[in-house]
């Protein structure tokens, strides 16, 4: 059973449109959690980290269910911008050596 | 000022060879990485170095050796290459190794073995 695992998709979505997807992970000692952002030929770069309480940055907003072993993504108003892969990092061990990326979901945003 | 850099950015190269990826970060960080990303887009962990003393080795075949010649360069270095090396190889860089911090990646090395 994969770590860390998100639906690849894509996801064809219009501009304006509210877009949410979710991370399932298997470790349910994992402590830490992110979201990266990951664009095409390009480095992964961090979107925002994951707290229990849930947490927001502008159209962005993130939250972690324990109870169910997710961490979900929202997007409102999504830009075209917005279009890249979304990658799903939970730390499942003590140290870096923990870090398990997900596969990453991949969003298009249509004009 | 490209905070993790890495050079070749691109390199194509024939089985058996040998070659090298060098990185460099100037965030004055005390942990580096070599990431691995095959054509499945599945990013995996290779190596780590924290502070000049190699923490953890994943399960990498041994003709991969990272060399650290200082806290700020971690290079990569493959012997007698494969087909299956090929893939992009991701630099990184953290403050810290716990495993909460921010990873900085470098923009890549897209490695094709022929």
């Amino acid at each position: 059973r994969k770590e860390v695992e998100q639906d690849p998709g894509p996801f064809n979505v219009p501009e304006g449109a509210t877009v949410a997807f979710n991370c399932t992970y298997s470790n349910s000692a994992s402590q830490s959690f992110f979201w990266y952002r990951q664009d095409c030929r390009k480095e992964p770069k961090l979107l925002m980290s994951v707290y229990s309480s849930g947490n927001e940055d502008g159209r962005f907003t993130a939250q972690l269910n324990r109870a169910s072993q997710y961490i979900s993504l929202l997007i409102r108003d999504s830009k075209l911008s917005d279009s890249a892969t979304y990658l799903c990092v939970a730390n499942t061990g003590g140290g870096a050596d923990g870090l398990t990326f997900g596969k990453g979901t991949h969003l298009i945003i249509q004009p | 000022d490209t905070a993790v850099s890495q050079t070749p950015k691109y390199l194509v190269t024939q089985m058996g060879n040998d070659k090298s990826i060098k990185c460099e970060q100037n965030l004055g960080h005390d942990t580096m990485y070599w990431y691995k990303q095959d054509s499945k887009k599945f990013l995996k962990i290779m190596f780590s170095y924290n502070n000049k003393e190699l923490i953890i080795n994943e399960t990498v075949p041994n003709r991969f050796s990272p060399k650290s010649p200082d806290k700020a360069h971690l290079n990569l270095h493959i012997n007698s290459l494969e087909l299956g090396d090929s893939a992009v190889y991701f630099c990184a860089s953290s403050q810290v190794f716990t495993g909460h911090g921010e990873l900085f990646f470098g923009e890549g090395s897209r490695l094709t073995v022929l």
